[in-house]
């Protein structure tokens, strides 16, 4: 079936500088990802929707400034944390939806997911 | 605003018993999707179980199936013959049906099977 990968699986960061956090989507093309935030033992709070080609579109409450999102191809989205502070420190998760998969259904798939620890 | 209500933050199951996580969700839509996401210790979120809101048959994934009832709106998941593998994290989500649009998760019920 089809895969999403996302890299790195887990980075350690100084308070003050910035990470890149990338998410593939592997045999399929999508015009649409989503980025999520997950605190432990909580759930998935989206933070934004990546559309190839054009700015994201952010949840409330989100600073866009501070989480930097691109979508420069059909299989490519990235997420940059600006200026990463301790209360950054998350798990990140992106999603692909494989709108050709059929049925009306588009069924979506998630990524691994990024540990991300800032000292 | 659309919500997904998970009433039960842990739940517990014998092997090979049954058990059902409950959910509740509010929406004025009337075409949506409604799916179970189950995320295992890796962290991998996995699909379970999905269903189209204009079919009233209730899906059935093997040991899962769920009961969809859509003027309740409840959305509940049950599992039978339940196995160590299924202790996870067990996540409802609902999605409008409109392209593109995002999905909102529950909160979550942590599932353990006892042995």
């Amino acid at each position: 079936g089809a895969v999403v990968s996302q890299h790195p699986s887990r980075v350690i960061c100084k308070s003050g500088t910035s990470v890149k956090i990338e998410c593939r989507s592997l045999d399929f093309q999508a015009t649409t990802m989503f980025w999520y935030r997950q605190f432990p033992k909580k759930s998935l709070m989206l933070m934004a929707t990546s559309n190839e080609g054009s700015k994201a579109t952010y949840e409330q409450g989100v600073e866009k400034d501070k989480f930097l999102i691109n979508h420069a191809s059909l299989t490519l989205s990235t997420l940059t944390v600006t200026s990463a502070h301790p209360e950054d420190s998350s798990f990140y998760i992106c999603s692909a939806r494989d709108e050709l998969a059929g049925g009306g259904l588009e069924t979506q798939y998630f990524g691994p997911g990024t540990r991300l620890l800032v000292l | 605003a659309q919500t997904v209500t998970q009433s039960q933050p842990e739940m517990s199951v014998q092997e090979a018993e049954t058990v059902t996580l409950s959910c509740t969700y509010d929406t004025s839509e009337s075409d949506y999707y409604l799916f179970w996401y189950k995320q295992p210790p890796s962290r991998q979120m996995i699909l379970v179980i999905r269903q189209e809101a204009y079919k009233q048959q209730n899906a059935t994934e093997n040991r899962f199936s769920v009961n969809f009832q859509k003027a309740a709106k409840s959305f509940s998941l049950k599992i039978s013959d339940s196995q160590l593998g299924d202790a996870a994290m067990y996540f409802c989500a609902y999605r409008r049906a409109t392209s593109y649009d995002k999905v909102i998760f529950g909160p979550g019920t942590s599932l353990s099977v006892i042995p």
